[in-house]
């Protein structure tokens, strides 16, 4: 199956720091999400970016398919962006994903 | 978007047993899936449930031990059977609305410990 790794694994911040995630995957997709899995675990979808630029506020993501990889930007950080940020991908139309590792976030006051 | 929600959120079952999971959708959805995440780890597709045929597994997980119901377009079952502590994960359900959306959406997931 298709591989996805994300990097770093893990992320500590000083609140109002920015950063970059980065998602490789092995394969050539036509479905890419991002998500952010909260201290309570819940997941959150954050961008279905399969190609080009998305923003949303202090977050934005940039998938360059031709070269397999994605970005996520976090921009002037804050406690509650800590948590895990996984990349997920998947290239058949039955829309199943395929998870990276996913990328722990700790954002300090 | 969707609503979803599970039921139970959380359950600490003996060895042995078996335990049903409940995802129910606030509208009718296209597709609905259930995952595991292991302790520490990332998700993990087990099943695309079907609505009103067998569930569509995945390598390394099979219909005795994870029976899947889907008996219409907003409500889904995941049963754990025979459980052992290697069970113990969160399993989440997770749908995508149609329309030519791939946007997908997780449910707040079943925390299991198996003892």
């Amino acid at each position: 199956g298709i591989q996805v790794e994300q990097s770093p694994p893990d992320l500590i911040l000083q609140e109002g720091a920015n950063s970059t995630l980065r998602c490789n995957f092995s394969d050539s997709v036509n479905n890419l999400q991002w998500f952010h899995q909260n201290p309570w675990g819940q997941l959150i979808n954050l961008f279905y970016i399969p190609s080009g630029t998305k923003q949303n506020g202090r977050l934005s993501a940039t998938t360059v398919a031709t070269e397999r990889y994605s970005l996520l930007y976090i921009s002037s950080s804050q406690t509650t962006d800590s948590g895990v940020y996984f990349c997920a991908v998947g290239r058949s139309n039955d829309y199943k994903l395929s998870f990276g590792a996913g990328t722990t976030v700790t954002v300090r006051a | 978007s969707a609503v979803i929600s599970q039921k139970p959120s959380r359950d600490i079952c003996q060895r042995g047993t078996s335990l049903t999971i409940q995802c129910q959708v606030d509208s009718q959805v296209t597709m609905m899936f259930w995952y595991r995440q292991q302790p520490g780890q990332s998700l993990t597709l087990i099943a695309t449930a079907n609505q009103g045929s067998e569930a569509t597994y995945e390598s390394g997980f099979v219909i005795d031990k994870f029976p899947i119901s889907r008996p219409n377009l907003t409500f889904s079952t995941l049963t754990v059977s025979n459980m052992s502590p290697e069970d113990s994960s969160i399993y989440l359900c997770s749908v995508v609305t149609g329309g030519g959306m791939k946007t997908q959406y997780f449910g707040p997931g079943t925390r299991l410990l198996v003892l």
